[in-house]
């Protein structure tokens, strides 16, 4: 299974845009990219999932390079209500999504 | 209409005792899971039933049976409470992947319960 490597914490300001980036160097073939959201007291939330190149949603863009060694998540503006942990997961989903959730990068979103 | 419900949202209980959460999906989903994310918030995979067969069963201790009585519904039994169980426990469901470029696998978390040994 690919292990994902992700800054800790990032600290940003209303408005920014954020960019948290995951390594996965040991990738396989068949596997997606993905990226869960997750508030306080509450159940982590799909963002954005990908295979290769950039895919775009209405929360945020995934970018993806041809060698899939690593991927960056992008947060267009954040808002304080973005404060939350950001989780990137690799794996296939073959028959149930054999996931394990890294410790994520906490990011912050001052005033 | 929640998608994944669980119930209770809070259990307080001593060691030694045995018991369930509840979790409920009305997504028509095919796979179910059941996640352990303890204080250092990491969130550990404990099972994951494909159509009432259990497809994922990682390194658990048994005395944590997992138990579906039909596709929209994945219970957690939990014998002998022991401390280091305190934690919060995660339901999510999804549907099953056919493999390859295309389609949505993305995984519906529940509220989770928190669960307290003392």
């Amino acid at each position: 299974l690919a292990k994902t490597t992700q800054p800790i914490s990032m600290d940003s300001y209303e408005g920014q845009e954020v960019n948290i980036t995951c390594s996965h160097n040991n990738i396989a073939t068949n596997d997606y990219i993905t990226w869960y959201q997750q508030f306080p007291s509450q159940g982590p939330r799909f963002i954005i999932q990908g295979y290769k190149t950039k895919v775009t949603n209405e929360v945020a863009s995934l970018f993806i390079p041809a060698d899939r060694k690593s991927s960056t998540l992008s947060l267009p503006r954040v808002s304080l209500s973005d404060t939350a942990v950001y989780y990137c997961l690799v794996g296939d989903n073959t028959g149930g999504f054999k996931t394990i959730f890294g410790a994520g990068t906490r990011l912050f979103v001052k005033a | 209409d929640t998608a994944v419900s669980q119930t209770p949202k809070y259990l307080v209980t001593q060691m030694g005792n045995d018991k369930s959460i509840k979790c409920e999906q009305n997504l028509g989903h095919d796979t179910m899971y059941w996640y352990k994310q303890d204080s250092k918030k990491f969130l550990k995979i404990m099972f994951s039933y494909n159509n009432k067969e259990l497809i994922i069963n990682e390194t658990v201790p048994n005395r944590f049976s997992p138990k579906s009585p039909d596709k929209a519904h994945l219970n957690l039994h939990i014998n002998s409470l022991e401390l280091g169980d305190s934690a919060v426990y995660f339901c999510a469901s999804s549907a099953v992947g056919t493999g390859g470029a295309g389609g949505s696998y993305e995984q519906y978390f529940g509220p989770g319960t928190r669960l307290t040994v003392t």
